[in-house]
C-alpha cells in the first residue's frame, strides 16, 4: 500500500526558509522510474507544480522558483525534503507531495497535504 | 512554457446527465495528459493518465480522449459523488480547473 505524508511548520515568518518533509511507504525511490513531486495549492486556487526528484537523484524545478527551491531525498528513511527560501505571504498554500511516474508524468498517489501560512 | 486552459470554468449539470470537460494546450503535447478529481479538503485523485487510461478502481463512466492540443474528460452519467473540481495536467503544467456543480 502506497502512502505519503507531508510534515513541517504550519506557520512561517516572511523571509524565513520553509522545510517540508515527505515521508512515504509502499515504494522505493531507488526503483527505476519512481519519482516524488511537490505541488502546492493556494487557498481557492489551482494546483502548481514545484519540483521533482527522481530515483537516480535527478532534480527538476519550476523555472520561476528555481532559485528558491531545493529538493533532496533520504532513501534509507524513505523521505523527500523540500526547502523553499525567502518565504512570502503569497507562498501561503497547501503543499502536497505525490508519487510521480516518470514515464507519463502522472501523480498517482498523493499525501493529504500540509497547509503552510506565511505571516508575521 | 506549456499552458493548459480548461473549459468551462464551471459546469452546472444534474445527476444522470453527461459531462464533457475540455483541456486545451498552448502547444502540441505528447500522450501524457492526465485528469484529476479534487473534493473539498482532499488531495487530488488521479482518474486518467496517458490521455485515456483509466486508473484501477475508477468507474468506467469516466473516459478520456483527445490528441495534439485538445483533450476531453467525459463522465457518461453523473453520480452525486462526481460533483467536484477537475484538473488536467501534462508534465509540469496544470490547468486552472473545471468545477462541476449540481444544477
Amino acid at each position: 500500500q502506497v502512502t505519503l505524508r507531508e510534515s513541517g511548520p504550519a506557520l512561517v515568518n516572511p523571509t524565513q526558509t520553509l522545510t517540508l518533509t515527505c515521508t512515504f511507504s509502499g515504494f522505493s525511490l531507488t526503483t527505476y522510474s519512481m519519482c516524488v513531486s511537490w505541488i502546492r495549492q493556494p487557498p481557492g486556487k489551482a494546483l502548481e507544480w514545484l519540483a521533482r526528484i527522481d530515483w537516480d537523484g535527478a532534480t527538476y524545478y519550476k523555472t520561476s522558483l528555481k532559485t528558491r527551491l531545493t529538493v533532496s531525498k533520504d532513501t534509507f528513511k524513505n523521505q523527500v525534503v523540500l526547502t523553499m527560501t525567502n518565504m512570502d505571504p503569497e507562498d501561503t498554500a497547501t503543499y502536497y507531495c505525490a508519487r510521480t511516474n516518470s514515464g507519463n508524468y502522472s501523480h498517482d498517489y498523493w499525501g493529504p497535504g500540509a497547509l503552510v501560512s506565511v505571516s508575521s | 512554457e506549456l499552458v493548459l486552459t480548461q473549459s468551462p470554468g464551471t459546469l452546472h449539470l444534474s445527476p444522470g446527465e453527461r459531462a464533457t470537460l475540455t483541456c486545451r494546450a498552448s502547444q502540441s503535447v505528447s500522450g501524457h495528459l492526465a485528469w484529476y478529481q479534487q473534493k473539498p479538503g482532499q488531495a487530488p485523485r488521479l482518474l486518467i493518465y496517458g490521455v485515456s487510461s483509466r486508473v484501477t478502481g475508477i468507474p468506467d463512466r469516466f473516459s478520456g480522449s483527445g490528441s495534439g492540443t485538445e483533450f476531453t474528460l467525459t463522465i457518461s452519467r453523473l453520480e452525486p459523488e462526481d460533483f467536484a473540481l477537475y484538473y488536467c495536467q501534462q508534465s509540469r503544467a496544470f490547468g486552472q480547473g473545471t468545477r462541476l456543480e449540481i444544477k
